[in-house]
């Protein structure tokens, strides 16, 4: 199985505010890579495919690069709407393994 | 537009088998490239992926439940239904499908999720 680790597990951060997050995969997965962000009792939000190609109606202050082992999701200036929790998820292979989750938190 | 909801006993006993059917719309189960999952997450934990069917019937599943896991589909009906064996107190979670399009095996439409609990 490919490992997902994202550091940090959490983060307290500002609105206004520019963070970054990182993914790394046990082993390389090409672009493979997705991001999800879960607000508490909300279902997980599709936000990033292909590493850095944004879902339809994201706002462009998420971005996400990397490739083979190495990923990041950045926000570039917090918005109160975004403190939540952010996963990513590898679908270079079954099982399609997610990440352990970053809180993002005022 | 896709819609997914899942549907199935909110308390189960432990060792019973657990049936939960994914209800779905906005998609053909038999279109090219098209898969619906299960992912699990219990309170306060993270997102599990446990299962994957195709539209070839195609199945994969998660190493650490293959044993206990078994997944169909039934295109007429735009169901999938996920059936897992011998549940135990730790199988406690909300429960979601998920839809899966090409090109890639990420999902972008989710169920609302169910709660299972596992208690006696």
């Amino acid at each position: 199985d490919i490992q997902m680790t994202q550091s940090p597990s959490s983060l307290s951060a500002s609105v206004g505010d520019r963070v970054t997050i990182t993914c790394r995969a046990s082993q390389g997965i090409s672009n493979s890579l997705a991001w999800y962000q879960q607000k508490p009792g909300k279902v997980p939000k599709f936000l990033i495919y292909t590493a850095s190609i944004l879902q339809s109606g994201v706002p462009s202050r998420f971005s996400g690069s990397g490739s083979g082992t190495d990923f990041t999701l950045t926000i570039s200036s917090l918005q109160p709407e975004d403190f939540a929790t952010y996963f990513c998820q590898q679908y270079e292979s079954a099982p399609y393994t997610f990440g352990q989750g970053t809180k993002l938190a005022i | 537009q896709i819609t997914l909801k899942e549907s199935g006993p909110t308390l189960v006993q432990p060792t019973q088998t657990l049936s939960l059917t994914c209800t779905f719309s906005g998609f053909s189960l038999s279109a090219n490239g098209m898969g619906v999952a299960w992912i699990r997450q219990s309170p306060g934990e993270a997102l599990e992926w446990l299962a994957i069917i195709f539209w070839d019937d195609i199945k994969r599943y998660s190493p650490s439940l293959n044993s206990r896991l078994t997944i169909t589909k039934d295109t007429s009906k735009n169901q999938v239904v996920l059936t897992m064996t011998n549940m135990d107190p730790v199988d406690t979670a909300t429960y979601y499908c998920a839809h899966r399009g090409p090109p890639g095996s990420y999902f972008d439409d989710w169920g609302q999720g169910t709660l299972v609990i596992v208690s006696s």
